[in-house]
């Protein structure tokens, strides 16, 4: 069966600091791979997407940055956290863009200090 | 701007009773998904209905989707206080490439 894998849980950096957040699949090959950011109450907002190793969508101009470095990785990466990226980070995978399910990960909670 | 909106932005209930909440929506959808998430935790995908389906079941949960009016609604019955948590509906839409974009998501509180 397929898995995947978020980490870490939380995390408290300070202003100013990089960031890197990893997510991993198990069980499929070729994964739609997705980050959303989900503040707190709201809906979730897409951030980054992709259909293959080296290929990645953004969504929204923003301070972060996305790498798919093998098919069942996906990074999310921030030379210099700001406080508005603070919020609550999902990834998720699916079969296919549209028509398809999303499967999301346990999340990170960040805070920017 | 948001495609999916949910109604009401929370609801409280008896166990036992039944829970509905809506969604509507603005343009044309492929398919929406309904998901719930307990707090903290990611989401958890509950039932996808295709834009060409008008209602689907699933255990105790029954999805309505009504295209002519834009909007779906998610009926969860003989609520369980384990039934406790947000759900969100998300629509498929086709705009240049899908993007799945998700509503701000309905609170239920079931009371044991």
């Amino acid at each position: 069966s397929q898995t995947i894998h978020q980490w870490p849980a939380t995390l408290v950096q300070p202003v100013g600091s990089p960031l890197s957040l990893e997510c991993t699949v198990e069980g499929t090959s070729n994964p739609n791979l997705y980050w959303y950011r989900q503040a707190a109450g709201r809906g979730l907002q897409l951030l980054f997407y992709s259909v293959g190793i080296g290929q990645i969508s953004s969504e929204v101009p923003q301070n972060l940055s996305a790498s798919r470095p093998q098919d069942r990785q996906f990074i999310l990466s921030s030379k210099k956290l700001l406080l508005s990226d603070s919020g609550f980070y999902l990834c998720a995978w699916s079969v296919t863009r549209g028509n398809s399910p999303l499967h999301f990960g346990n999340g990170t909670r960040l805070t920017v200090t | 701007s948001q495609q999916g909106e949910e109604d009401p932005q929370a609801l409280s209930i008896q166990e036992g009773e039944n829970a509905t909440m809506n969604c509507s929506y603005k343009t044309s959808i492929n398919n929406l998904q309904w998901y719930r998430q307990n707090s903290g935790r990611g989401l958890v995908h509950l039932i996808l209905i295709r834009s060409n389906e008008r209602e689907k079941h699933s255990g105790r949960l029954r999805v309505t989707l009504d295209t002519s009016k834009k909007s779906s609604s998610l009926l969860i019955t003989a609520s369980r206080a384990a039934d406790t948590a947000s759900y969100f509906c998300a629509t498929d839409a086709y705009t240049g490439g899908f993007k799945t974009i998700f509503g701000a998501g309905t609170r239920l509180f079931v009371k044991a």
